[in-house]
């Protein structure tokens, strides 16, 4: 069965800080990427996604991941963070056209005025 | 546009009891729906999923269970909850044959005493 890995699991950072949150998974077959976000007290929403095409993908807020598929990474950053990106960031991998999604344990960041 | 309900938002209860939590979804038809429950630095476990009236898979072994009784109503319910069954519950949907983004409902806290 595949996994997802985040690596960082809290992240504390200044604004206009840079930002990169690492997700690796498990699957050598073709792959559906997503970065979800859930900011305090909101539902879980979509950030960005990767299914084909350029593997620099650009979501809402400023944010960015790039799919490496040599290094089965899909890595979320933003150049500039601001204290409205504190929140609960997801990776999740759907694997081989499958309907269940396959999710990181999360990284929590905060992101001090 | 398509909207998620869930209900309660919060529910306390005593162990032993039993639970009934109710999910429905707007604005479309035959999605693929969930159950996952969320834990702090756990990620988000998937508990069941259905892809269509009465058809229930089970991911995990659990005290719980879940119904499908018409297209849009996704239930989870338990015939005696126990102290380890408290959690943020969250649905979530997917358009069947329309991509692999999931959509989230904005939870219940279930608090087992």
């Amino acid at each position: 069965a595949q996994s997802v890995s985040q690596h960082n699991h809290h992240v504390i950072l200044s604004e206009a800080a840079s930002l990169e949150l690492g997700c690796n998974y498990s699957y050598g077959g073709t792959v559906n990427l997503f970065w979800y976000v859930q900011y305090p007290g909101q539902h879980l929403q979509l950030l960005l996604k990767y299914f084909s095409g350029d593997p620099l993908v650009k979501g809402i807020k400023g944010f960015e991941a790039e799919f490496i598929k040599s290094k089965f990474s899909f890595n979320l950053r933003k150049p500039s963070v601001q204290w409205s990106d504190t929140a609960e960031y997801f990776c999740a991998v759907n694997a081989g056209g499958s309907y269940i999604p396959t999710f990181g344990r999360g990284t929590s960041l905060i992101v001090h005025p | 546009s398509q909207t998620i309900h869930q209900w309660p938002a919060t529910l306390v209860q005593p162990v032993g009891s039993p639970l009934s939590l109710e999910c429905t979804v707007e604005g479309t038809s035959n999605p693929n729906l969930y159950w996952y429950r969320q834990a702090a630095g756990r990620g988000l476990q998937l508990l069941f999923y259905s892809v269509g009236i009465g058809q229930i898979s089970s991911e995990v072994p659990q005290n719980l269970s879940a119904s499908r009784p018409q297209d849009r109503q996704f239930i989870l319910s338990s015939k005696k909850l126990l102290l380890s069954d408290s959690g943020f519950y969250l649905c979530a949907w997917i358009v069947a044959g329309g991509g692999y983004t999931q959509y989230f409902g904005p939870g219940t806290r279930l608090t087992v005493l």
